[in-house]
């Protein structure tokens, strides 16, 4: 079993929905969770990180940590074709390496 | 653009060669990782390094690779006797400290044995 698990999708949705990507882990030592947005032939790009359980907000992007289930998740608002991209979800207990998931390309259509 | 810088972006290796992957770590960042992405799979952890020290290298090949970040210059990692199998995209993140988590990717360097 892999400790990250992520739907490889393609999730294709329309411009303007709201969309949600989704990650289980398996890893209980796993304290920080982040997630990654990954153009084509590009490195990962830094959306956003949480710590433990909750929410965290931030322009059209939420990211929810559940511990209980080891379950997070990311929620982008009004979609837009810019969005299309693969989306990475990750986990760390010890400030060193990253263990990711392999990845849900998101397709926004117009 | 003070961003991670890795060069060269293509690499092409005859089999049996070496393979040097330059990384040069954001401004004010003393922390670098390594990271191997394969065709459909996922970012690997390979390696962690600061200055002069290697912290972690649990993802790291026993054979054929190492890695260092001396105290001056780029962080290097070295690929001796590339084979097929090592043909992928490696890509180097900083991050500022110990005890910080964001890490920040750059663009990665793409490894095509031939």
């Amino acid at each position: 079993q892999k400790e990250v698990e992520q739907d490889p999708g393609p999730l294709s949705v329309p411009e303007g929905a709201i969309v949600s990507l989704n990650c289980t882990y398996s890893n209980s030592a796993f304290q920080y969770f982040m997630w990654y947005r990954q153009y084509s032939r590009k490195g990962p790009e830094l959306l956003m990180y949480t710590y433990s359980s909750g929410n965290k907000e931030d322009g059209r992007f939420t990211a929810q940590v559940d511990k209980s289930s080891k379950y997070i998740s990311l929620f982008i608002r009004d979609s837009q074709p810019s969005d299309s991209a693969t989306y990475l979800c990750a986990g760390t207990g010890t400030a060193s390496k990253l263990t990711f998931g392999t990845g849900t390309r998101l397709q926004v259509t117009l | 653009n003070a961003g991670v810088m890795q060069n060269p972006r293509h690499l092409v290796r005859r089999r049996g060669q070496e393979a040097r992957l330059r990384c040069s770590p954001m401004k004010g960042h003393s922390h670098v990782y390594w990271y191997r992405q394969l065709p459909e799979e996922g970012l690997k952890f390979m390696v962690y390094l600061q200055k002069e020290n290697i912290i972690d290298e649990s993802g790291m090949p026993k054979e054929r690779f190492s890695a260092e970040f001396p105290k001056e210059g780029p962080s290097i990692l070295r690929i001796q006797q590339v084979v097929r199998g090592d043909s992928a995209a490696y890509f180097c993140a900083s991050s500022f400290g110990r005890g910080t988590y964001e890490q920040y990717f750059g663009p990665g360097t793409r490894l095509t044995v031939t």
